[in-house]
């Protein structure tokens, strides 16, 4: 059974431009969470997807968003890029929403903004 | 709100030492606990994973225990290897954000050397 992947490995932006980072979670599995994971910071809550829907976010401006799609892939979208957005992005998938399942991580996305 | 908490921060021991890694969380009405490995620059590989209403979980050289009425779980590292150098994060799926996201602590940076 293959993992959660996540594309591209590596990104490098501009300050003011903006990212796009994948995630494929798990076959079978349909809640989908981002997290970021700063320098210093530890893992923060992004957004979850479960179903096609935004189902919660965390403490993140407007500028963080994203879309689950119907084969429950995810895209995470990163608009006006600032220099504290540099970090390793996550992607999480579980089978249900995670209060009852174990989540399961991807590889993570490292985003450069210089 | 829930709080996650791992002492100590980094830790450094010869191989063949048991070692005991420590998760605190302020907030006892969770639903489950996590343990996770995180190499350098590298994803999340779930370890173990405890539900609220068990006490502890085994996997190999790795024993997990939980006591959800003083909110903490400890990770028991049997017979350290240089291979489990590592970051080891915990997180707990708290009752108060439902289906959220985990609650992560900043993580113990283990060292084992030969």
């Amino acid at each position: 059974e293959a993992g959660v992947t996540q594309s591209p490995t590596h990104l490098i932006k501009t300050r003011g431009q903006q990212a796009t980072l994948r995630c494929s979670p798990i076959s079978g599995h349909t809640s989908v969470y981002w997290y970021q994971q700063a320098l210093g910071l530890g893992l923060q809550f992004l957004l979850w997807y479960d179903e096609g829907e935004e189902r919660n976010r965390g403490n993140f401006p407007p500028r963080f968003s994203g879309r689950q799609f119907p084969n429950y892939s995810s895209e995470l979208n990163v608009n006006a890029l600032e220099l504290e957005d540099s970090a390793l992005y996550l992607c999480a998938s579980s089978r249900g929403q995670v209060s009852f399942r174990e989540q399961y991580f991807g590889p993570g996305t490292r985003l450069t903004v210089t | 709100k829930q709080e996650v908490t791992q002492i100590p921060a980094a830790l450094s021991v010869p191989e063949g030492e048991n070692l005991v890694l420590n998760c605190s969380f302020t907030d006892s009405a969770i639903y489950n606990l996590q343990w996770f490995r995180q190499d350098p620059g590298k994803g999340l590989t779930s370890l173990l994973l405890i539900q609220s209403s068990q006490r502890e979980q085994t996997s190999g050289r790795l024993n997990a225990s939980l006591d959800k009425s003083s909110g903490r779980s400890t990770l028991y590292i049997a017979a350290s290897q240089p291979g489990d150098s590592a970051t080891y994060l915990c997180a707990v799926s708290s009752q108060d954000q439902a289906g959220t996201a985990l609650i992560f602590g900043k993580g113990t940076t283990l060292s084992v050397s030969s």
